[in-house]
């Protein structure tokens, strides 16, 4: 079972499309993460947010736009990305930000 | 920069063998370290973690882990492993002021 979900689960785009994912935490935690995982690579931290507000940008392309409304809640808009960005992009979310991060389920994107 | 280590990238074992995953870390400060699984088709979860302590901590299904500050070590450890273990294992540490960092993850294979 998990505490945090992601929508959609699978996603399909085209370049030209703007899509979104969405994050959602039922755990009352103060801090939330984007990562993205490819084969063969380490997960790579995109970006993070303590109590709403975005404290790292691991110098992500700005094809992808974070939104953070509130502590439960973190978004991840995508606009005219390339197929390298294909991966499964997973959220967290923790305590601190030196607490045990929970990961939600990731939503695997395919961008043709 | 800080860095993680995971020696190695496939392991093969029968059931009830001993396995052994090995994590080293680059950060001279203090760290907290952990271990997260990812069962097939499964979202990644927390294995065991280190924060302070006594050095030898243990886990989930009977998984421990011990802490080896002087080699920056955090090797994963299961006397006898079985089928249901088979997953993929990763190693993560941060340290003060730092964002979590992943090591490329080792994926278990366990014959039955």
């Amino acid at each position: 079972e998990t505490g945090v979900t992601q929508t959609p689960r699978h996603l399909v785009m085209g370049m030209t499309n703007k899509k979104s994912l969405k994050c959602e935490q039922h755990l009352g935690h103060n801090a939330m993460y984007w990562y993205k995982q490819s084969a063969k690579k380490p997960l790579e931290l995109m970006f993070v947010y303590n109590f709403k507000e975005q404290t790292e940008n691991n110098s992500v392309p700005s094809r992808f736009s974070p939104e953070c409304p509130n502590s439960s809640h973190l978004f991840l808009h995508l606009h005219t990305l390339q197929p390298e960005d294909s991966a499964l992009y997973l959220c967290a979310s923790s305590q601190g930000s030196r607490e045990t991060q929970y990961f939600g389920p990731g939503t695997r994107l395919l961008v043709l | 920069a800080q860095s993680v280590s995971q020696h190695n990238h496939h392991v093969i074992l029968s059931e009830a063998a001993s396995l052994e995953l090995g994590c080293n870390y680059s950060y001279g400060g203090t760290v907290n370290l952990f271990w997260y699984v990812q069962y097939p088709g499964q979202h990644l979860q927390l294995l065991l973690k280190y924060f302070s302590g006594d050095p030898l901590v243990k886990g989930i299904k009977g998984f421990e882990a011990e802490f080896i500050k002087s080699k920056f070590s955090f090797n994963l450890r299961k006397p006898s492993v079985q089928w249901s273990d088979t997953a993929e294992y990763f190693c993560a540490v941060n340290g003060a002021g730092t964002a979590l960092i992943f090591g490329k993850g080792t994926t278990l294979s366990v014959s039955s």
